[in-house]
């Protein structure tokens, strides 16, 4: 299976902040790489898909970037709304793998 | 809009069989790949597997040989079963609704814990 490996676990952010998460497969997956967003209770939500893309109806303060083995999501302006858990997954190959996830709290 | 929602019990004792059944509404089942996926309480996201609307399917095989997962398309439902159960298997159980690269619709998942 690949691995898929996300830094930091946690972080502290402020509303407003700039924040950064990155994933890192154990072998390349090409762009076969989204974002979720999990708050408690709830379901996943999909923000990124195939590396880049945003989701339809995803606010575009969130972008992702990366191919190969290294990925990023960014979100440019911390929003209340934004505190949550997110995860990565690679859809390379089967099966599926998903990141360990990055809690978002407030600062 | 498409939406999934999972059914089934939320206690299962050791060594008895799991059985779930994700009702599909606001669409048609054929087409995607229709996924089971569970969350331990406070860890990570794992994949069970899927089934194509036509029949085919994948199981990750860490739970292969105790995964079954069917589809009914004149109810619009999938079914996930799993046997031998253990307290490891305590989970909220997601089904959605996946295309080759990503997952689109999920359920509200549904906990079920093993425990006697």
């Amino acid at each position: 299976d690949i691995q898929m490996t996300q830094s930091p676990s946690s972080l502290s952010a402020s509303v407003g902040d700039r924040v950064t998460i990155i994933c890192r497969a154990s072998q390349s997956i090409s762009s076969y790489l989204n974002w979720y967003q999990q708050k408690p209770g709830k379901a996943p939500k999909l923000l990124i898909y195939v590396a880049s893309s945003l989701q339809s109806g995803v606010p575009s303060r969130f972008s992702g970037s990366g191919s190969g083995t290294d990925f990023t999501l960014t979100i440019s302006s911390l929003q209340p709304e934004d505190f949550a858990t997110y995860y990565c997954q690679q859809s390379y190959s089967a099966p599926s793998t998903f990141g360990g996830g990055t809690k978002v709290e407030i600062k | 809009q498409v939406q999934l929602q999972e059914s089934g019990p939320g206690l299962v004792k050791p060594s008895e069989t799991l059985s779930l059944t994700c009702t599909v509404s606001g669409g048609s089942i054929s087409s995607y790949y229709w996924s089971w996926i569970r969350q331990p309480p406070g860890k990570g996201l794992e994949w069970i597997g899927y089934i194509y609307y036509s029949g085919s399917t994948y199981y990750n095989p860490s739970l292969k040989s105790r995964v079954t997962i069917s589809v009914d398309t004149s109810k619009n439902q999938i079914s996930l079963k799993l046997s031998s159960v253990t307290a490891a298997d305590t989970a909220v159980y997601y089904c959605a609704r996946a295309t080759t690269v990503t997952v689109e619709y999920w359920g509200q998942g549904t906990l079920v814990t093993v425990s006697s």
